[in-house]
């Protein structure tokens, strides 16, 4: 069955502090995985793409890996900010026109 | 600018009444999608349109309606016959739909049946 696994649910961490959210994939053929950063009570926004070749990337304070093998990829956020607080939704897509497949998401508190 | 603009974004409902939210976009794109978004849960997929005049319905299709007669619109009615309404709607676009094109979503529109 086609999954995206994230974790934790939810994250609370200090202002300046670091933190890994990961996501796990049991998607099959695969085509690229995205992250995306939804505030609370609006859409969400792309942050990031990785395609089968690319292991890190990195967009800002927010980078991101990939283990195409092992079907984990992750998101650090380096020196966090309040304005990080945020839902981050782990999506990962097959080739074709063949629906995306969405994780719950983390749910990241950065408190002063 | 272009993007996705949704309305209302805010919306009470009644049992037994039908809702259509709006949704539009300037970005030119072929494909348009809503999604239901719950506490605790995934994007879930309602229906979805690659050109005018034809959508497919998603994994939860029941309950919902779409048209898309235009390439700019993909407006969202939630009918009577949906158990359990409640939730946080939101619209997005892409490109197209192979490929796992990016997602442009719009301000979501949250839906309440009292």
């Amino acid at each position: 069955k086609n999954q995206v696994e994230q974790s934790p649910q939810s994250l609370i961490i200090l202002e300046g502090k670091n933190c890994t959210l990961q996501c796990n994939y049991t998607v099959s053929p695969f085509s690229n995985l995205r992250w995306y950063k939804q505030d609370t009570g609006r859409g969400p926004v792309s942050l990031t793409i990785m395609t089968f070749s690319e292991n890190t990337k990195s967009n800002g304070r927010y980078t991101a890996t990939l283990d195409a093998d092992t079907k984990q990829s992750s998101l650090h956020i380096t020196a966090s900010q309040l304005s990080d607080s945020a839902s981050y939704i782990c999506v990962v897509s097959r080739p074709g026109n063949t629906p995306l497949v969405f994780g719950k998401g983390t749910r990241l508190s950065v408190i002063a | 600018d272009g993007g996705i603009t949704q309305s209302p974004k805010y919306l009470f409902r009644k049992e037994g009444q039908n809702v259509t939210l709006s949704c539009e976009q300037n970005l030119n794109h072929d494909a348009m999608y809503w999604y239901r978004q719950d506490p605790g849960q995934g994007l879930r997929l309602i229906y979805y349109s690659q050109i005018v005049n034809d959508f497919q319905k998603g994994d939860i299709a029941e309950g919902y309606s779409v048209s898309r007669e235009k390439k700019e619109s993909f407006p969202l009615t939630v009918t009577s016959a949906q158990k359990n309404p409640t939730a946080f709607y939101l619209c997005a676009s892409s490109i197209s739909t192979g490929g796992g094109g990016e997602l442009f979503f719009g301000e979501g529109s949250r839906l309440t049946v009292l």
